[in-house]
């Protein structure tokens, strides 16, 4: 079935840890891809999103993502953790061929230990 | 900018009853409006499409006659969960989408926890 794959549900780092969250889809054609990120108690809110054009995005709080079409993957980077990154992550994909849905993935929830 | 609030935040009811959450875009224009349900420790699932001034479009396997949206104006759509049953009890949450906004992007409300006694 087509998909939005993390490959992590949890993952705990140190603080100053790089980070790097895992994201693959099985949609092929042309896709919008997005990173959300939740904060405890907090509603969704978008790190970072890629249409077109470079496929190494720069988002907020320091985060990158990059946008390898033939891995079919759009992994979330962050050179160095904080405390305050401590939240789930869920990547989600537009697969243009199946109208303007977002399909997530099932989550990543991220522990910073201080 | 590109805010959306949703109404309740919490709702406990009696199985049998129904219950309406509202959700709206507050300094935007969304001529579609999104409806996800989010069960604990799992992503989040489309239930719904709501155009303005249309129909919804409903997601395979989502009851639409259990899950009645409305999206009257350019502004407000809302979900009303009839007939509630425990097993309705979820996190329900909203997206907007900008009318001007050329590209892809769904801005998300706070969301409404139900619970159903």
């Amino acid at each position: 079935a087509q998909s939005v794959s993390q490959h992590n549900h949890h993952v705990i780092l140190s603080e100053a840890a790089s980070l790097e969250l895992g994201c693959n889809y099985s949609y092929g054609g042309t896709v919008n891809l997005f990173w959300y990120v939740q904060y405890p108690g907090q509603h969704l809110q978008l790190l970072l999103k890629y249409f077109s054009g470079d496929p190494l995005v720069k988002g907020i709080k320091g985060f990158e993502a990059e946008f390898i079409k033939s891995k079919f993957s759009f992994n979330l980077r962050k050179p160095s953790v904080q405390w305050s990154d401590t939240a789930e992550y869920f990547c989600a994909v537009i697969p243009m061929e199946y109208g303007n849905k977002l399909v997530f993935g099932a989550g990543t929830i991220l522990r910073v230990k201080s | 900018g590109a805010v959306v609030s949703q109404h309740p935040s919490r709702v406990i009811c009696k199985s049998g009853t129904s219950v309406k959450i509202e959700c709206r875009s507050l300094d935007f224009q969304a001529t579609t409006m999104f409806w996800y349900r989010q069960f604990p420790k799992q992503s989040l699932m489309l239930m719904a499409t709501s155009n303005e001034g249309s129909k919804a479009t409903y997601e395979q396997g989502v009851e639409k006659d259990k899950f009645l949206i409305n999206h009257a104006s350019l502004t407000l759509s809302t979900l009303t969960v009839t007939s509630a049953h425990p097993e309705d009890s979820s996190f329900y949450i909203c997206s907007a989408r900008d009318r001007l906004g050329g590209l892809n992007e769904q801005f998300f409300g706070p969301g409404t926890r139900l619970t159903v006694l």
